[in-house]
């Protein structure tokens, strides 16, 4: 079965702190991308990074970085110096290259930032 | 702003209704995925058109149906409606559908079923 599993979901941090969001996915399939995905209250998804599975390096984008683990099935999200701004739903998602073309979605953690 | 449109915004109706919701993507976009988001089973994927054809299909009940037309807009049909059909529709468009492509969401359709 293909499936996405957010343990997590409530977190909160101090503003200017930093947070990881934990994610697993199940998947028999080696190639694939992996996706964390930001909804604001405007419910808006909005990408926030992207990795590609057959890349060994993590992906970066300003002050949001993952940890990808691919032989734990892990694609962790780390938010650096939180801002007010990040507080939203955030959901990690994969795309297999082969097949179907859908995102298969997590449940998502609700990431609160106290001031 | 992701460039892909939906309308309506909100929707409310009846049980066994039927609505309509339609999607316009980017410019330039082939591709349109339908995914639905509800409290109880997540965001889930519905139904990709590519071109006007029919990509793939995931957990949609036969009860919706969709299409994507000559100007690639794409419009989802919503029949016989149930209370547990109220959810947040999104459309994503893409350029060609292929995985390595971002899908850019719209602003969902919140459908509210009394």
């Amino acid at each position: 079965a293909q499936t996405v599993t957010q343990s997590q979901p409530e977190m909160s941090v101090q503003e200017a702190e930093t947070v990881t969001l934990s994610c697993t996915y199940d998947t028999s399939e080696s190639d694939y991308y992996l996706f964390w995905y930001k909804q604001p209250p405007s419910r808006q998804m909005i990408l926030v990074i992207r990795q590609e599975a057959y890349k060994q390096q993590n992906a970066t984008e300003n002050r949001f970085s993952v940890n990808f683990q691919k032989a734990a099935k892990s694609f962790s999200l780390k938010i650096s110096d939180s801002q007010l701004g990040d507080a939203a739903m955030y959901f990690c998602a994969y795309i297999i290259i082969q097949g179907a073309q859908k995102l298969v979605f997590g449940q998502g953690t609700r990431l609160t930032i106290n001031p | 702003d992701s460039g892909v449109t939906q309308t309506p915004k909100h929707l409310i109706t009846a049980t066994g209704q039927r609505v309509t919701l339609r999607c316009s993507p980017r410019s330039g976009d082939l591709s349109v995925y339908w995914y639905q988001q509800s409290l109880d089973q997540g965001l889930q994927f519905l139904i990709q058109y590519y071109n006007g054809e029919e990509r793939a299909k995931g957990n949609i009940l036969e009860r919706f149906s969709a299409q994507q037309f000559p100007d690639l807009h794409s419009e989802l049909n919503l029949s016989s409606l149930e209370l547990g059909d109220s959810a947040l529709y999104f459309c994503a468009s893409t350029l060609t559908g292929a995985s390595y492509n971002e899908q850019f969401f719209g602003p969902g359709t919140r459908l509210t079923v009394l």
